[in-house]
């Protein structure tokens, strides 16, 4: 069975950085590419990053400098390295997997940035 | 950047009813649509791919179609487990977009 699962999520002061992980099982990560999604409390979907099967990654223009997409092919783990964070990266971060679009998604993880 | 313009941005609407959803995208993207369900503190769930694809496990009162710039999703008969909000995402060019969001309630 497909899972993934993010952590990481938290209370972070604006100008703070903080790594959120997303363990998938049930399937090989290397083999798909991989995104981050966020939602704002109250707001709609945001794409964020994606990283391919050989390690290309993109950036949203509002993330690029800022964050890092990256895995552990050995841990099966995607992580989002953010830095720099201000208030309206306020939000659920998603892992979801790339098929046609996004066939699985994590539960989500709450990023709170606030002093 | 592709411009989803997702109508209506909200409806209401009674068990058993037709529930169309629309998004158009400012410019062409072949295929390269989606839809997706999500009710409140959960995660997306997605019911279609490539425009008129049903995901696996969902039921076939979801359908999707469209081409060009206009796509749809449709609910032929409403059940009460359909009230959430729904969303189009276009994966054909970079960065992906959702729409806005419809968030079907109950009349």
């Amino acid at each position: 069975e497909v899972q993934l699962v993010e952590s990481g999520g938290g209370l972070v002061q604006p100008g703070g950085s903080l790594r959120l992980s997303c363990a998938a099982s049930g399937f090989t990560l290397n083999n798909y590419w991989m995104h981050w999604v966020r939602q704002a409390p109250g707001k709609g979907l945001v794409w964020v990053s994606e990283i391919h099967s050989d390690g290309n990654t993109v950036y949203a223009d509002s993330m690029k400098g800022r964050f890092t997409i990256s895995r552990d092919n050995a841990k099966n783990t995607l992580f989002l390295q953010m830095s720099s964070l201000r208030a309206d990266d306020t939000a659920t971060y998603y892992c979801a997997r790339s098929t046609n679009g996004f066939d699985y998604w994590g539960q989500g993880a709450l990023v709170t940035v606030s002093s | 950047d592709i411009q989803m313009t997702q109508s209506p941005s909200s409806l209401s609407a009674s068990v058993g009813d037709r529930v169309t959803i629309t998004c158009r995208t400012s410019q062409g993207i072949r295929n390269a649509l989606s839809w997706y369900q999500q009710k409140p503190g959960k995660a997306p769930k997605r019911l279609i791919f490539a425009v008129s694809s049903l995901q696996s496990g969902v039921p076939s009162r979801f359908s999707g179609s469209g081409s060009g710039t206009e796509f749809t999703l449709t609910i032929s008969s409403l059940q009460p487990e359909d009230f959430a909000t729904y969303y189009c995402l276009q994966h054909s060019s970079y960065p992906l977009t959702f729409g806005g969001g419809t968030e079907v309630g109950i009349k």
